[in-house]
């Protein structure tokens, strides 16, 4: 099946830990998407990249890093630069800009 | 810039009834609006998506509409059911490579 895989559904991070969260697509997307939710503030774009080796800041892109080295992988760094990564990272992907958006499942990233 | 506002923030209906929720959008220049749906700590599922060109969209029990001269899209649930219970959001690509900007959306509740 088509679709957008999100992993881990769960993660752990220690403070001053790097992790990364995994997404990946099967279905020929171009466009690939990074957003955070948070209880009351909706959804804020991390990082996006419309094409393979190539993306761009989002709203807040501080504090997070992204490669996009192949079409079908768009993975995010949560650096310990972040001060407050505890939050629900969903990975979106679109076969073009402004075509209908998909979603993953979401990683629940807590910091302990 | 581009807001996007969804009333209520909360539903509560009985099962069986017709419903509307309402998003509205300050800037009319939008290619198109996407409607989702949220189930409690899951991604978002892709419900309905209206092109800036259309009027309604339609998908078994929901039927969305637009009208960009007023800045409106409303999603109809007929029949409502209990499994209809989730957070519906709508969102609007956005300047910066199709960025999406999420209203903060509408918690419906269906009760048996």
């Amino acid at each position: 099946d088509g679709g957008i895989t999100q992993s881990p559904k769960y993660l752990f991070r220690k403070e001053g830990q790097n992790v990364t969260l995994s997404c990946e697509q099967n279905l020929n997307h171009d466009a690939m998407y990074w957003y955070r939710q948070d209880p009351g503030q909706g959804l804020r774009l991390i990082y996006y990249s419309q094409i393979v080796n190539d993306f761009q800041k989002g709203d807040i892109a501080e504090g997070y890093s992204v490669s996009r080295e192949k079409k079908e992988s768009f993975p995010l760094t949560v650096t310990s630069a972040q001060k407050n990564p505890t939050a629900f990272y969903l990975c979106a992907s679109s076969y073009t800009m402004n075509t209908e958006a998909f979603f993953g499942q979401g990683t629940r990233l807590t910091v302990v | 810039k581009q807001e996007v506002t969804q009333i209520p923030a909360a539903l509560s209906v009985p099962e069986g009834e017709n419903l509307v929720l309402n998003c509205s959008f300050t800037d009319s220049a939008i290619y198109n609006l996407q409607w989702f749906r949220q189930d409690p700590g899951k991604g978002l599922t892709s419900l309905l998506l209206i092109q800036s060109s259309q009027r309604e969209q339609t998908s078994g029990r929901l039927n969305a509409s637009l009208d960009k001269s007023s800045g409106r899209s409303t999603l109809y649930i007929a029949a409502s059911q209990p499994g209809d219970s989730a957070t519906y959001l709508c969102a609007v690509p956005y300047n910066q490579g199709g960025k999406l900007i999420f209203g903060q959306g509408t918690e419906l509740s269906v009760k048996p």
